[in-house]
């Protein structure tokens, strides 16, 4: 069974303060690793897919990098407005996502 | 483009009450997800349809969930009749095509049961 875990759980940053949240994961047939931003009462908002080793993405303040076992979404000089649930999944060759708990950030202005 | 709309935003029932959840996809996605979140669990797959077809139903954690996409264009889950553990998050997720794979989600319809 597909296994994501995420780390921290909870991230509190003072703005301008850059960071970093960790997904790693256990699939069987990676055809993607996805990152989504959710804000309260709102559905998960899709940030990044990255489908193999070595790949990365910038959007903004975001980062995500990607290697064999696990992903890292870096945030730099976060602002209040990136406060979220950042959420992780894993999709194998079923379509189905595999998501992690998600590590919620705070910035503090 | 309208995103994916879900309906009701929050339902309170009476455990073994029926609720029913809809959700309106993407205009023209021929794929409708659905997922839930319980209390301090992660998001969790459901079912997956195809147009009307269901294509994987492996998440759905028993009888008691019924889903239905008839004609292939929005989606109804129906829990009956509804047990405490029931109570989460309902998520609707849609996308174009099943190579797609980048899933639009809804705002998610909040089940309490009491």
């Amino acid at each position: 069974e597909d296994q994501v875990t995420q780390s921290p759980e909870a991230l509190r940053l003072q703005e301008g303060e850059s960071s970093s949240l960790n997904c790693s994961y256990t699939v069987s047939g990676l055809r993607g690793l996805f990152w989504y931003r959710q804000d309260p009462g709102k559905g998960p908002e899709f940030l990044f897919t990255l489908y193999s080793a070595g790949e990365e993405k910038e959007k903004e303040r975001l980062k995500a990098t990607l290697t064999k076992k696990e992903s890292f979404l870096h945030i730099t000089a976060p602002k209040p407005e990136d406060s979220a649930t950042y959420l992780c999944a894993v999709q194998a060759g079923d379509y189905k996502l595999s998501f992690g708990a998600g590590t919620t950030v705070t910035v503090r202005a | 483009e309208a995103g994916v709309t879900q309906f009701p935003s929050h339902s309170v029932i009476e455990k073994g009450q029926t609720v029913t959840l809809r959700c309106d996809p993407i205009s023209g996605h021929d794929n409708l997800y659905w997922y839930r979140r319980v209390m301090g669990k992660e998001i969790k797959f459901l079912l997956h349809f195809v147009k009307e077809s269901k294509q994987d139903e492996s998440g759905m954690p028993n009888n008691r969930f019924l889903a239905e996409r008839t004609g292939g264009t929005y989606s109804t889950l129906k829990v009956q009749p509804a047990e405490l553990e029931d109570s989460g998050v309902y998520f609707c997720a849609s996308s174009p095509h099943t190579g797609a794979n980048v899933l639009t989600f809804g705002a998610g319809s909040r089940l309490t049961v009491l």
